[in-house]
């Protein structure tokens, strides 16, 4: 099984530019998150999703915006690039919810530097 | 907003030696998850604790989840070069994982 696939796996864009980060899984998982990862941090949730149409905020969700039109692909979008946005960023999925004690499946990350 | 903290933040040992990890937090999490990342790679599960005061082992690794379940602590026994890598704690409550800064480990042969 190819579980969270995400693409591309580097980018480098101008500030002000914008792109979309893209996530898809075939575990028919009904959650979808977005976190970035900040050089030797944590992981911070940007946004996450409960299922097809439905999304909501996570910790830092200011200039990034996602959709979730089917089960499989959870898109970030970056509409005006930021220095302040360059960072590693990862999709997870998960059958359930963190109140089922689910575990949170990971692709293996974007990485985005912003100039 | 729910808050984990993890100590220490970096940690070098030689190979054989024991340590222990531990992640905090003022507040009480349904669950706490322990994942292990690598360089490049996303976050793999290690281990779920839901009962207070719940043990769990794999192999050289000892998981606690406190009493009140605002805590949790991995324990290494002899650390080998393989178990190199960012170790995060993340706390259920909700829809939602929060996860700590993680500890940085390095095993030197």
């Amino acid at each position: 099984n190819a579980g969270v696939t995400q693409t591309p796996k580097f980018r480098i864009l101008k500030i002000g530019q914008s792109m979309t980060l893209q996530c898809t899984q075939d575990m028919n998982h009904n959650y979808m998150y977005w976190y970035r990862q900040d050089p030797g941090m944590g992981l911070k949730l940007i946004y996450y999703s409960v299922g097809a149409g439905i999304t909501d905020k996570g910790e830092v969700p200011n200039g990034y915006n996602v959709s979730r039109s089917t089960t499989e692909d959870f898109p970030l979008r970056l509409e005006l690039a930021a220095p302040s946005q360059t960072s590693v960023y990862f999709c997870a999925s998960s059958l359930t919810g963190a109140y089922s004690n689910q575990p949170q499946h990971f692709g293996d990350g974007t990485r985005l530097s912003i100039l | 907003t729910q808050l984990l903290e993890q100590s220490p933040q970096f940690l070098s040992i030689q190979e054989g030696e024991n340590l222990t990890v531990y992640c905090n937090s003022s507040s009480v999490f349904s669950s706490l998850q322990w994942y292990r990342q690598e360089p490049g790679e996303g976050p793999v599960l290690l281990v779920t604790v839901v009962t207070g005061g719940e043990v769990k082992k794999l192999k050289r690794l000892t998981f606690q989840f406190g009493d009140a379940r605002k805590d949790s602590s991995l324990h290494i026994t002899a650390a080998q070069p393989g178990d190199t890598g960012l170790y995060l704690c993340a706390g259920g409550a909700g829809n939602m994982l929060t996860f700590g800064g993680g500890t940085r480990l390095m095993v030197k042969p």
